[in-house]
């Protein structure tokens, strides 16, 4: 069965810290990874990481993943109150046209002023 | 472009009934998933629709079925609820142009409660 496990499940911070989120996956066919935050509602669209060892970076935050460890990190630097939140990894996997998506719980994080 | 739009946004049902959501992807986006999310089991995979076809299905009992329309509209029912169904629901919509570059956008969710 398709597994995807984050670590820590939740996290509370300082304003100014920085935060390494973990992801890792046990997945068949695997093709990708994708990172969401979710504030309130639905969760937004992050990164997506099919290469092993390129990172991908905006503004503050950045991942890269490992394809033979099967892992996936997600760095925040200097990290603000706006950046509470909970962030979703998800590996897609894919036979053919068909894939689906498995999510790991989550990472609460927060930070605080 | 207008976002993936759901509704209801809320909705309250008792153990028994069946309930219809709805889903309208964003313009041009081919492929619907729908999700289900607990604070328990967190982001679970219900199934995609692609071009009016279930393409993939999660474990989910045959209670929860969908549908989708040539204009790429989706709905999502489930019948016989039961009080463990309550849960944010969301669908995604992607544009599946390239499989393995297509991210997917998620709409805010319908908030079941059974009661």
């Amino acid at each position: 069965e398709d597994k995807v496990v984050q670590s820590p499940l939740s996290l509370v911070v300082h304003e100014g810290d920085t935060v390494t989120l973990n992801c890792s996956y046990e997945v068949t066919n695997f093709r990708s990874l994708l990172w969401y935050k979710q504030e309130k509602k639905a969760p937004t669209f992050l990164f997506m990481l099919t290469s092993s060892g390129i990172e991908k970076k905006s503004g503050r935050l950045s991942s890269i993943l490992d394809k033979k460890e099967l892992f996936s990190i997600l760095n925040i630097t200097a990290t603000q109150t706006g950046d509470s939140a909970i962030y979703l990894c998800a590996a897609k996997n894919s036979g053919g046209s068909n894939y689906k998506l498995t999510f790991g719980k989550g990472t609460l994080l927060t930070v605080n002023p | 472009k207008a976002g993936v739009t759901q509704t209801p946004r809320y909705l309250i049902k008792t153990r028994g009934q069946q309930v219809t959501l709805s889903c309208s992807p964003i313009s041009g986006h081919r492929s619907v998933s729908w999700y289900q999310q607990t604070p328990g089991q967190g982001l679970q995979f219900l199934f995609e629709y692609f071009s009016e076809t279930q393409r993939n299905k999660g474990n989910f009992p045959g209670r929860f079925s969908g549908r989708q329309f040539s204009n790429s509209r989706s709905e999502m029912n489930v019948s016989t609820l039961e009080l463990g169904d309550s849960a944010l629901y969301l669908c995604a919509s992607s544009p599946m142009t390239e499989w393995m570059t297509d991210e997917q956008y998620f709409g805010p969710g319908t908030r079941l409660t059974v009661t």
